[in-house]
């Protein structure tokens, strides 16, 4: 089935740097792609949609100057926390709607990244 | 407006006791309805798409069933393995995709 690479799975890093999460889809072009957060013990709050070659999407509340997103081939989007603060900490997932020739297979998840900031 | 909605929060079973977890949704149109099972620290794991109602989908100890206003998982004979977060996803015929909040289950040895 389809497969969606996440990296790093963990980073820990400085109040004040930035940093970039990775999202590729292994096996099938994913002309979409979406970011989450989730808090602990809660359900994946959608962050921002991702199409290639386009702007991202974002959420209502979700600051795009700060969730940076690139979405810049068919197989890969980024997130880059920008200046990032001890609040941001949280587990970021990213998924791809797996589609091709107008049929669609559904959306399969990466496996999280856990960002720390300290 | 799209709503997804799954019962109960949270279940504790002994093992080898079977229940169903509950997904009720309220879509303009229904192109998928998915189960995932997310263990903690992990993303969610795809477990099954249902597309219309009377669609039914095994596997292993999971059923998957689903009418035109919910969707059930049985789980039959539980493992302590089978402990996880289940969730359940429904994609319109707009694309959009909306989770309900989860079922966490844990199943007593």
């Amino acid at each position: 089935g389809a497969v969606v690479s996440q990296h790093p799975s963990r980073v820990i890093c400085k109040s004040g740097t930035s940093v970039k999460i990775e999202c590729r889809s292994l096996d099938f072009q994913a002309t979409t792609m979406f970011w989450y957060r989730q808090f602990p013990k809660q359900s994946l709050m959608l962050m921002a949609t991702s199409n290639e070659g386009s702007k991202a999407t974002y959420e209502q509340g979700v600051e795009k100057d700060k969730f940076l997103i690139n979405h810049a081939s068919l197989t890969l989007s980024t997130l880059t926390v920008t200046s990032a603060h001890p609040e941001d900490s949280s587990f970021y997932i990213c998924s791809a709607r797996d589609s091709m020739w107008g049929r669609f297979y559904g959306y399969t998840f990466g496996s999280g990244t856990r960002l720390t900031v300290v | 407006e799209d709503q997804v909605t799954q019962s109960p929060e949270a279940l504790r079973l002994q093992e080898g006791e079977s229940s169903s977890l509950n997904c009720s949704y309220t879509v303009s149109g229904l192109r998928g309805l998915f189960w995932y099972r997310q263990d903690p620290g992990k993303g969610p794991e795809f477990l099954f798409t249902l597309y219309s109602a009377g669609e039914e989908k095994e596997k292993e100890r999971l059923k998957a069933t689903l009418t035109k206003k919910e969707s059930f998982l049985h789980i039959t004979a539980p493992k302590p393995e089978d402990s996880a977060t289940y969730l359940c996803a429904v994609t319109p015929l707009d694309d959009q995709f909306y989770f309900g909040t989860g079922t966490s289950l844990t199943v007593i040895p």
